[in-house]
């Protein structure tokens, strides 16, 4: 069945230093979404890329979705305490059906 | 808009009772979803319902469980009998179809069998 992963499964970084998570598909997608879910919270939405090669910015977050539409990565400039938690991918098929990244637990230090 | 309300927020039970989760979706939103999360197997789908008919439910673990949309405002899922395995959050989310994807999660039911 069709699987997304994501990696790194942890980062640990220093407050101000920079963040990458990397998310790829075992099949190409209609569209791929990214939720952020604080320790002990609930996954939020946080944006929805669509076309190919799509970059969206969101402050210091920026999202690309990859031209074959089967890759996708979040990218968080100058890290701030309030960015910890885990950061989701989902994968849309066609049928709708959303499948989930394992998620990187994000860590900043201080 | 109160966002998915979701009940209990902590449910602590013994092997072998039966244990119902609630799930109030936005209203409007005609999608649901019900979602179980471990630290070993992540977020996982249980089932979704498109107009309270259930779509795919073959993230459904086994029989032991069951989910119901009677109608557009209310879901359940059912554990019976629950086991110590079945220790896990159980999120419920809700979305519009016609272009908007997005899924809007609920608070999440953290359910403990012993």
């Amino acid at each position: 069945g069709q699987q997304v992963m994501q990696i790194p499964q942890y980062q640990h970084v220093q407050e101000g230093e920079d963040f990458t998570t990397y998310c790829n598909s075992s099949t190409t997608l209609s569209n791929i979404q990214w939720y952020k879910q604080r320790p002990g919270g609930h996954p939020v939405f946080l944006i929805q890329l669509v076309k190919s090669g799509e970059v969206k910015k969101q402050k210091r977050l920026t999202f690309q979705f990859g031209e074959a539409k089967k890759n996708s990565s979040l990218h968080i400039t100058a890290t701030q305490t309030t960015d910890v938690g885990t950061y989701f991918c989902a994968g849309n098929n066609q049928g709708g059906k959303l499948i989930f990244g394992q998620g990187t637990e994000l860590s900043v230090k201080p | 808009d109160a966002g998915v309300i979701q009940s209990p927020r902590h449910e602590v039970t013994e092997m072998g009772q039966e244990v119902t989760l609630r799930c109030k979706p936005i209203s409007g939103h005609n999608s649901l979803f019900w979602y179980r999360q471990t630290m070993m197997r992540g977020l996982e789908l249980l089932i979704y319902f498109n107009n309270n008919v259930p779509i795919d439910d073959s993230g459904m673990p086994e029989d032991r469980f069951s989910a119901k949309m009677p109608n557009a405002s209310f879901s359940t899922l059912k554990i019976q009998p629950s086991e110590p395995r079945d220790s896990a959050v159980y999120f419920c989310a809700s979305r519009t179809t016609g272009g908007k994807y997005e899924q809007y999660f609920g608070p999440g039911t953290r359910l403990t069998v012993t």
